[in-house]
Order: structure tokens, then C-alpha cells, then sequence
């Protein structure tokens, strides 16, 4: 089946500094998603992409979907201690939110104040 | 908009028990939800899509008759993990799809964490 490697797999940063993460897949995505995950819930929606080449950004975070529709990367600018999570990229060969997703294996990221 | 509720939030149970879990959209209705399994530092797995009206489709490898899922109304999926062993314990998470903010996305839920002592 499909899968979504994400590097790296964990990042300690310290306070201010720009974080960069990025997502491979085997196959080919017509949508990029990135979700961030705190302990004990459920992922919230970052950022979503659907079109190659584009670049999308929500507030500090910018994202991109690559040119070759097989990877995404994911920036977060001037990080502050609540961006503290795991970040998940997430695939889908097709448009519409009725259709299944498949998620990375996670960056998990620390930020020291 | 487009939040999403589980119920319990966590819950332990005994080996062989059944539990069920429920998924609720709040402020949308949902026809389709989707089931996912977290365990401790993985991603998430797609257990089965949920239906309203008509029989879930479940993930290679997912036995539906163990996890036993309805989506009775549009606003209500509900997951009953079946005598269930320690090996099921893990996080479960639900999602429905919703266009907010002009984004057509999956919304999460909070998850559940099911202990199975």
C-alpha cells in the first residue's frame, strides 16, 4: 500500500529559531494535508493543498506541495513552546473530503524556551 | 463549525468485555465518518469508513466482526470493539468530512483511549 515517510522523525529547537519538515510518498497526491497532534487528542487541520507546485500558509506556518505531486514540505517560522506536538502529513490521491486519507509517520517536534 | 465529539474520552475495561464508542458532528451532518487506531507513538490507521444508512467498509486487515461500526443517523457513527483483548487497547479516533471555511476536510475528533485490562 501506500506510504507517507516523514523526516525527521523527532526535532528538539529552541525558542525563535525556523523549523522545516518534510513528506515522501511511493506514489502520486492530488492533495497534501498537514495536521499537528497534541497528546491526548485528535490531529487539527493545519494547512490543506491541491494544487502541484502550490504554496499555502497559515499564519507562521507555510506549506508546499511539491512539483512532482510525491512530496509536501511543511515551515514553521519564529517557533514558539505551544507549537510543541507531533506533525502529520497526510495524502489523498483525489480531491473531496469524502475520500480516504493516508497519514505519515510523524515529526514530532520540541521546542526548548 | 465542523466539530466533531467521541464519547467516553477514555475508558477501561475487562478482557472479553465489549465497549462501545460513539462519533458525533456536531454543528454539520455527516454521511460518511471515518474510524482510525493510533497506538503509542505511531500514526494513525484507517480502521473503516462508515456509511449512514448502509454497511461500513473496513480496511484489509480490520475484522469487522470484531469491530462492529453503524452510522444510524447523520450525526452518530458508533464504534463496539467486540470481547475485546489487551492488544486492542489504543487510542481510536473518528473523522467526518466538512466544508468549513471553504476547506472540504476530514474534522477529528477528540479520541478515546480504551485500556483492556
Amino acid at each position: 500500500g501506500q506510504q507517507l515517510n516523514q523526516s525527521p522523525q523527532s526535532m528538539f529547537i529552541q525558542e525563535g529559531e525556523d523549523v522545516s519538515m518534510n513528506c515522501t510518498s511511493s506514489s502520486i497526491f492530488n492533495t497534501w494535508l498537514w495536521y499537528k497532534q497534541e497528546p491526548g487528542e485528535g490531529p487539527v487541520l493545519l494547512i490543506a493543498l491541491y494544487k502541484a507546485g502550490e504554496l499555502t500558509s497559515n499564519g507562521r506556518l507555510t506549506a508546499q506541495f511539491g512539483i512532482t505531486r510525491k512530496d509536501s514540505f511543511l515551515n514553521i517560522s519564529a517557533s514558539i513552546p505551544s507549537d510543541v506536538g507531533i506533525y502529520f502529513c497526510a495524502g489523498r490521491p483525489t480531491s473531496g473530503g469524502y475520500q480516504k486519507v493516508t497519514f505519515g509517520t510523524g515529526t514530532k517536534l520540541q521546542v526548548i524556551p | 463549525g465542523a466539530v466533531v465529539s467521541q464519547h467516553p474520552s477514555r475508558v477501561i475495561c475487562k478482557s472479553g468485555t465489549s465497549v462501545k464508542i460513539e462519533c458525533r458532528s456536531l454543528d454539520f451532518q455527516a454521511t460518511t465518518m471515518f474510524w482510525y487506531r493510533q497506538f503509542p507513538k505511531q500514526s494513525l490507521m484507517l480502521m473503516a469508513t462508515s456509511n449512514e444508512g448502509s454497511k461500513a467498509t473496513y480496511e484489509q486487515g480490520v475484522e469487522k466482526d470484531k469491530f462492529l461500526i453503524n452510522h444510524a443517523s447523520l450525526t452518530l457513527s458508533t464504534l463496539t470493539v467486540t470481547s475485546a483483548h489487551p492488544e486492542d487497547s489504543s487510542f481510536y479516533i473518528c473523522s467526518a468530512p466538512e466544508a468549513a471555511g471553504g476547506i472540504d476536510e476530514q474534522y477529528f475528533g477528540p479520541g478515546t483511549r480504551l485500556t483492556v485490562t
